[in-house]
Parts: structure tokens; C-alpha cells; sequence
């Protein structure tokens, strides 16, 4: 099992610019979400998906979108990046609330 | 233990040495822990977890405490390695979606 992947690995942006950032799961996990780690802080979770077919707001959801496109795979869109976006995200996965969440190796963006 | 900002404490233990990280946690309503630990460059791993119904709970080379009366939790390792080296952070749930993630401890592991 891959457990909890993530694409692209690294991603420079100019500010405006849209991208999306891709999490696929293959624990049937029914429960996702997406975080922000920025340096010396806590994860800061910008949205999840308790389970398929459901996405709600998180701590820090301005500025993003995103589609739990079915039970394995949860995007986060950024549609006009600006440089207060510039982080490392990481995509998790549980198998519903409130349990341990898994991991992905994360994505780290830097908007110009 | 935990802090917020951009400077995460660090705990230095040399490789052999038992160590403790601290980790105090703010929700009473919190009834689920977990430990986590981040090496560089890569994303949290699951360590071990604790419900608030116990007080203690041991895995390999691992133990969890938990305080519930101060609000704090802590981590033990035995015998450390030098491939303990990481970023160590505590997670709090109340049982719903919201995880509370702690900035973390930074371990390094003397040889």
C-alpha cells in the first residue's frame, strides 16, 4: 500500500497563478483533509472531508477550494495564489473523525 | 515543551539516554492524544496514541502519559537513537474533525 500520496512534490508560483495540489488515499479511508504547516507552527487545517460527497470550511480556508473527487482522492485548489500561500501542505487521511490521521509526504509551494 | 512561533524548543540527549518530551495540551474537553514525529523534509508519522481514558500507554521503546488534571502529556523514549532525531509534535481531539496540532519539540540525538 502507497498509504497517502501527494503531487506535485515541490511547486514555484508567480502571484495570480492558479494550481491545484493532488492527494490520493488507498486505505478506504473515509475521512480527508488538507493542512498548512508554516515554519515553527502547528498543522493549521484548511479544509476536510468527513467522508465522500462532503467538504467543510477548517481554520483556514481563504484563498481555497477543494473536491473530494471520490473516496480516494481529495484536491485542494489555490485559484489566484498570492505570497501568504507559500508553505509546506499536507493532505491527510482517517479512517473517520476523530481517529489518527495518516499523512502525505507533502507539497512545497513558494509563491514569487 | 510545546510552543507556538518560529523557534521550536530542542531537546539534546545523547544516543543511549532515555528522553522526554512535554507537551501541554488546551482543551479539558480534548479526549483523544496523539504523537507525532516529523523528519526533515517529510510528513508526520503516526508514533502512538493515548484516549482519555487511560493514563498510560506503552509501545516499542515508547511511552504516553497523560495528565488530564494539569493538562499534559508526554512522550518517553528509551534507549534513544540517532535515527530519532526529529521534530516531535502532540495532537489533541475532542472526537470530531478538529485535531489541534502542537508546533513541536525538536530531538537531537547526540552519538
Amino acid at each position: 500500500n502507497a498509504g497517502v500520496t501527494q503531487t506535485p512534490k515541490f511547486q514555484v508560483l508567480k502571484t495570480g497563478q492558479s494550481m491545484t495540489l493532488q492527494c490520493a488515499q488507498d486505505m478506504n479511508h473515509n475521512s480527508m483533509y488538507w493542512y498548512r504547516q508554516d515554519p515553527g507552527m502547528g498543522l493549521r487545517l484548511i479544509y476536510y472531508s468527513a467522508s465522500e460527497g462532503t467538504t467543510d470550511k477548517g481554520e483556514v480556508p481563504n484563498g481555497y477550494n477543494v473536491s473530494r473527487l471520490n473516496k480516494r482522492e481529495f484536491s485542494l485548489r489555490l485559484e489566484s495564489a498570492a505570497p501568504s500561500q507559500t508553505s509546506v501542505y499536507f493532505c491527510a487521511s482517517s479512517i473517520t473523525t476523530g481517529n489518527e490521521q495518516f499523512f502525505g509526504p507533502g507539497t512545497r509551494l513558494t509563491v514569487l | 515543551g510545546e510552543s507556538v512561533g518560529l523557534h521550536l524548543p530542542t531537546l539534546s540527549v545523547q544516543e543511549g539516554d532515555n528522553s522526554i518530551i512535554n507537551c501541554a495540551y488546551s482543551n479539558s474537553a480534548s479526549d483523544y492524544f496523539i504523537w507525532y514525529k516529523q523528519e526533515s523534509g517529510k510528513g508526520p508519522q503516526f508514533i502512538i496514541d493515548i484516549r482519555s481514558n487511560m493514563d498510560k500507554r506503552q509501545g516499542q521503546r515508547v511511552t504516553v502519559l497523560l495528565n488530564k488534571t494539569v493538562k499534559h502529556l508526554s512522550l518517553q523514549i528509551a534507549a534513544t537513537q540517532p535515527g530519532d532525531s526529529a521534530v516531535y509534535f502532540c495532537a489533541e481531539n475532542t472526537g470530531g474533525f478538529k485535531t489541534i496540532f502542537g508546533a513541536g519539540t525538536r530531538l537531537f540525538v547526540k552519538a
